[in-house]
């Protein structure tokens, strides 16, 4: 059965720092990986895509890369905002149409 | 704008009484999804739809039920509402099974 974990479950940096959040999984036969944020109350707006067979995405400030073999995924967020305080799901895409969701990591970006 | 729209956005029942969420999308994609999310937790599906094919997820007590009457609207029924049935739900909706994109969420409180 997939697991995705992600460490830290919270985190606060001070404007301007870059963020790097982990996310982990224990099956490694996986067709995508989703980064995902949500804003308290809200919906998931979908971040990055990246495919099994994909190393890394980039979107402006946003970077996540993929490192099947090993069951690991990083989102890096350069030069943080306040405006970028929010909670950061991962999902990873099995078998199936199922996502499997870490827990999240909620984000405080202090001005 | 291409999206998926859920109505209402909040919703108040009382406990036993049945209650209908509805979502829509404008983005003609085949696989429509229900997810339970409650405070802190990560997302958790309730069931799918890949085009007219239902797919009920093990856990989910039968007291949730879905409709998909055509490709643009899925409904979740929730025949008796309990106290334990608060939580925010998510409708995504994917092309085959690829990148999930959500709705902004139904958050519905039994009282």
């Amino acid at each position: 059965k997939q697991e995705v974990t992600q460490i830290p479950a919270a985190l606060s940096v001070p404007e301007g720092e870059n963020l790097v959040l982990n996310c982990s999984f224990t099956d490694s036969a996986i067709y995508n990986l989703q980064w995902f944020r949500q804003d308290p109350g809200k919906g998931l707006t979908s971040l990055l895509l990246i495919q099994s067979s994909q190393r890394e995405q980039t979107s402006g400030r946003l970077n996540a890369s993929l490192d099947k073999s090993s069951g690991r995924s990083t989102l890096y967020i350069a030069a943080s905002q306040p405006g970028d305080s929010a909670t950061y799901l991962c999902a990873v895409k099995a078998a199936g149409n199922k996502l499997t969701f870490g827990g999240g990591t909620r984000v405080l970006v202090k001005p | 704008d291409a999206m998926v729209i859920q109505n209402p956005r909040y919703q108040v029942t009382q406990f036993g009484k049945p209650v209908t969420l509805s979502c829509s999308q404008t983005l003609n994609h085949n696989v429509m999804y229900w997810y339970q999310q409650k405070s802190s937790q990560a997302p958790k599906l309730l069931f799918h739809y890949y085009d007219k094919d239902f797919n009920n997820e093990a856990d989910t007590p039968d007291n949730f039920q879905s409709r998909r009457p055509n490709t643009s609207f899925c409904f979740l029924d929730i025949r008796s509402p309990g106290l334990g049935d608060a939580a925010m739900y998510l409708c995504a909706t994917s092309a085959d099974g690829y990148e999930q994109y959500f709705g902004p969420g139904t958050r519905l409180t039994v009282t």
